[in-house]
């Protein structure tokens, strides 16, 4: 099966730049995603790494190395809008399976 | 494009009632997915379709639960007989061909069913 492990909560400043990270246990592996959930809100899709390096969309970046089955989440110039809770998902290794995995969530305060 | 919509937002139920969820996708997915998620965790798969076929079941849809996608396009997922361990949000999500691969699921706003 699947695991993931990621911290429980994670608090940065206003413009300051936070990590957040994600390692993962899987039999067959695709690629690690990452999804944002505003209290209330709906997950919304962030970044997906396939390949070892990182990968940037604005003020997100995503990295992942497959040797050390590990990943992260970095935002940059954090707002107030970023407090929301972020989880890391991989596929379940079953061959044309679409089944995802989630971590339990990083909740990320934001602070003034 | 109105993004994933699902019916009601909100059910309060007694135990041992049946209850019935719908999900619409965006209109050009043809791969739905159903997740249910308990506060302080991620979401957790139930089920997907691709089309009107239903591909995968998680060991966590027990028997008192069903899903159907008859013609390929919405979808609902049925509980029978709830349990008060069944309170959770239910989520849906749809992705296209183009985005699967890459594990981009759009989410619905999902179901809160709160079982008495």
């Amino acid at each position: 099966g699947q695991s993931l492990e990621q911290p429980s909560e994670v608090t940065a400043v206003e413009g300051a730049i936070v990590q957040i990270n994600c390692t993962y246990q899987t039999s067959g592996f695709y690629g690690l995603s990452w999804y944002q959930q505003h209290d209330g809100g709906a997950p919304t899709f962030l970044s997906y790494n396939a390949l070892d390096g990182l990968e940037e969309t604005g003020r997100f970046s995503s990295f992942l190395s497959r040797s050390d089955s590990y990943g992260y989440l970095l935002l940059q110039e954090l707002q107030m809008k970023d407090s929301a809770s972020y989880f890391c998902a991989v596929r379940n290794s079953g061959a044309g399976s679409y089944q995802l995995t989630f971590g339990k969530g990083t909740k990320l305060s934001v602070i003034p | 494009d109105t993004g994933v919509s699902q019916d009601p937002r909100h059910k309060i139920t007694k135990r041992g009632q049946n209850v019935t969820f719908r999900c619409d996708p965006i209109s050009e997915h043809n791969r739905l997915y159903w997740y249910r998620q308990t506060l302080g965790q991620g979401p957790e798969f139930l089920t997907y379709f691709q089309n009107e076929a239903q591909l995968e079941k998680s060991r966590l849809l027990s028997d008192r639960f069903s899903a159907e996608r008859p013609k390929g396009s919405f979808s609902t997922l049925e509980i029978q007989r709830t349990e008060q361990g069944d309170s959770a949000m239910y989520l849906c999500a749809s992705s296209s061909r183009e985005v699967v691969d890459r594990d981009e699921q759009f989410f619905g706003p999902g179901t809160r069913l709160t079982v008495l």
